[in-house]
């Protein structure tokens, strides 16, 4: 299986600040990557598709980059909102794979 | 608009079995792929399994072959997952999407909002 790392684990930053979040494929995956947005006690919310792709209703200071193994996520500047926690996931294979997750908190 | 509602979860004793549902609507169900994915308490996403919009392909984790059936009927609009031989590692929150094909890999659009499974003696 293809094993996904996100990097950091947690971050903490401020509102106004721009962040990034690292997602790395133990194997090419092209451009099969997504990222979701997960709040306490909710399910998942799709950000970015085809790595790159915002999709429809997601706020433009979201972004995405990156193919075959190395990916990012940024919010150019974090609102209130944002501090949740994000997956990445590849869909290259039947078999999906998450990353660990990357907690955002406010400093 | 779309909607999946999962339903059928409890607390359920080891090696026991139980089915859990997802509920569709707002959307020609029969024209997608659907998944299963859990979180543990106070942890990440692992995908369970999959299965193609027909029913004819399916593909499951490592961690539930054997012991977890995906199944759909789509003149109900509804997924199902049974889950038999349930260890406690199995305690989540089980979560349906839909996917972006009928079977062809993409991403989750629509998500459910869980239904949660406790395995306990």
């Amino acid at each position: 299986d293809i094993q996904m790392t996100q990097s950091p684990s947690t971050l903490s930053a401020s509102v106004g600040d721009r962040v990034t979040i690292t997602c790395r494929a133990s194997q090419s995956i092209g451009t099969s990557l997504a990222w979701y947005q997960q709040k306490p006690g909710k399910a998942p919310k799709v950000l970015i598709y085809k790595a790159s792709i915002l999709e429809s209703g997601v706020p433009s200071r979201f972004s995405g980059s990156g193919s075959g193994t190395d990916f990012t996520l940024t919010i150019s500047s974090l609102q209130p909102d944002d501090f949740a926690t994000y997956y990445c996931q590849q869909y290259n294979t039947y078999s999906r794979t998450f990353g660990q997750g990357t907690r955002l908190e406010i400093k | 608009q779309v909607q999946v509602v999962e339903s059928g979860g409890g607390v359920v004793q080891p090696g026991r079995s139980l089915r859990l549902s997802c509920s569709a609507s707002g959307f020609d169900f029969s024209n997608y792929a659907m998944h299963w994915v859990r979180q543990a308490p106070g942890k990440g996403l692992e995908w369970v399994a999959v299965i193609s919009n027909d029913g004819s392909n399916k593909y499951y984790a490592d961690s539930v072959k054997g012991r977890f059936t995906i199944t759909r009927d789509n003149s109900k609009n509804t997924l199902y997952l049974q889950m038999n031989s349930l260890r406690a590692e199995d305690t989540a929150v089980y979560y349906c999407a839909r996917s972006r094909s009928t079977w062809k890999p993409q991403y989750f659009d629509y998500w459910g909002q869980g239904t949660l499974v406790t395995v306990s003696s």
